[in-house]
């Protein structure tokens, strides 16, 4: 069965450190990672996708990376900010014939002044 | 539409009533995924449409969760004599399923429910 698990569950840091969320996943065929950002309230809204040939790939602060060998990726957030205080939703998309998505449960984090 | 459509926003239902819940997803998207999510807590898979078919319910809690698409378009969970551990928001997506496509989730604002 695919699966999607994200380390940590939840995770305090200060304004202005960086932090690194990890994503494993066992999903088969693989078609493509995202990692969605939640405000409280909101739905998820996607950051960045990688697929099988990609590495890393930057969205501003936000930094993906992806190694489809050991099947894990990682969100790194850099000099963070109040905002960045949400939950970090990793998705993994298998296509066998057609996409089906497999959702994380997400990492919380709380970025404090 | 512009985007994912959820209703109602906000529900309020006495224990064991029956609800419903709406998802308008976006033109086109033939995938439809239902979540829940519980205070503080991260997305709990519910059932997965394509099409008009659902390949994949295996996360429907119990025999009172229900939940039909039809026309490839609207879909509805039913939640019958509902309970207060049902208390959640549900969160809809849609996303396009053929091949190459494009599969970003582009979820709708969710359906507080509210049991007391």
């Amino acid at each position: 069965k695919n699966q999607v698990e994200q380390s940590p569950q939840s995770l305090i840091i200060l304004e202005g450190k960086n932090c690194t969320l990890q994503c494993n996943y066992t999903v088969s065929p693989f078609s493509n990672l995202r990692w969605y950002k939640q405000d409280t309230g909101r739905g998820p809204v996607s950051l960045t996708i990688m697929t099988f040939s990609e590495n890393t790939k930057s969205n501003g602060r936000y930094t993906a990376t992806l190694d489809a060998d050991t099947k894990q990726s990682s969100l790194h957030i850099t000099a963070s900010q109040l905002s960045d205080s949400a939950s970090y939703i990793c998705v993994v998309s298998a296509n066998s014939g057609y996409s089906t998505l497999t959702f994380g449960k997400g990492t919380m984090l709380l970025v404090s002044p | 539409g512009a985007g994912v459509s959820q209703s109602p926003s906000n529900k309020v239902t006495e224990k064991g009533k029956d609800v419903e819940l709406r998802c308008d997803p976006i033109s086109g998207h033939t995938a439809l995924y239902w979540y829940r999510q519980r205070l503080g807590q991260g997305l709990e898979f519910l059932i997965y449409f394509q099409g008009n078919s659902a390949p994949d319910k295996s996360g429907l809690p119990s025999d009172r969760f229900s939940a039909e698409r039809t026309g490839e378009s609207v879909s509805t969970l039913t939640i019958q004599r509902t309970q207060q551990e049902d208390s959640a928001v549900y969160l809809c997506a849609s996303s396009f399923a053929g091949g190459r496509m494009n599969t970003e989730a582009f979820f709708g604002q969710g359906t507080r429910l509210t049991v007391v």
